[in-house]
């Protein structure tokens, strides 16, 4: 069964980078059909989807999002990553990497426990 | 972008009651539609996909119901571990998806 664990700073300042990554346990992150999902949530709000990847580095990302948004993949470390630039207050959530089983299956059946992230001076 | 709105915000019901939750979208999304349920400090759990395909380990009390733009989750009886938020997302303009803003299953 497919794990994920998220990691990276807890706290950063407004118009910086904010980059987490997301740790692959219990198989390759490149053999299969998935594809890899950030989705943050606000303190006490809903679920936003952030963007994906696939293994070959193709990647879709949520139009709505005010920031510049990257996600990338490290198949030799099984984790795949997430940079937004430029951050502000309204980019503070509990971010949560995700995966969907195929091309177009669009739900998600594994999830990471989440990490908080904070933006502050 | 489809708009995802569930209904009601808030849902109160007694342990062994039944639970009826509301999911419309602002326009088709066929039977792309997926449910999952969030505790308090936990990532959310899928549900159900395909609108009424319960996940693997779901028990059988949870059904999905629905087409096009109006969604129905059903808890046939609540359990105690049942109370949550629950969420609906649609799929159907994959790669693109959307949430609702959930409701809260809490205890009458």
């Amino acid at each position: 069964q497919v794990q994920l664990q998220e990691s990276g700073p807890g706290l950063v300042k407004p118009s910086q980078t904010l980059s987490l990554t997301c740790t692959v346990s219990g198989g390759s992150i490149s053999s299969g059909s998935y594809y890899w999902s950030w989705i943050r949530q606000p303190a006490g709000k809903g679920l936003e989807w952030i963007g994906r990847i696939y293994t070959s580095g193709s990647t879709n990302y949520n139009p709505s999002l005010k920031s510049p948004v990257t996600i990338s993949v490290d198949t030799s470390k099984n984790q795949f990553s997430l940079r937004l630039s430029s951050v502000t207050a309204a980019d503070t959530a509990v971010y949560y990497c995700a995966t969907e089983r195929g091309y177009s299956y669009g739900w998600f059946d594994y999830w990471g426990q989440g990490t908080l992230v904070t933006v502050s001076s | 972008e489809i708009v995802m709105t569930q209904s009601p915000a808030t849902l109160s019901v007694s342990p062994g009651e039944r639970a009826t939750l509301s999911c419309r979208a602002s326009q088709s999304v066929s039977s792309n539609l997926a449910w999952y349920q969030q505790k308090p400090g936990q990532a959310p759990r899928l549900l159900i996909y395909g609108a009424s395909t319960r996940a693997t380990g779901i028990p059988a009390r949870f059904s999905g119901s629905g087409s096009g733009t109006e969604f129905t989750l059903t808890i046939s009886s609540l359990q105690s571990e049942d109370f949550a938020v629950y969420y609906c997302q649609q799929y159907n303009n994959w790669p693109a998806l959307t949430f609702g803003g959930g409701t809260k299953v809490e205890i009458k």
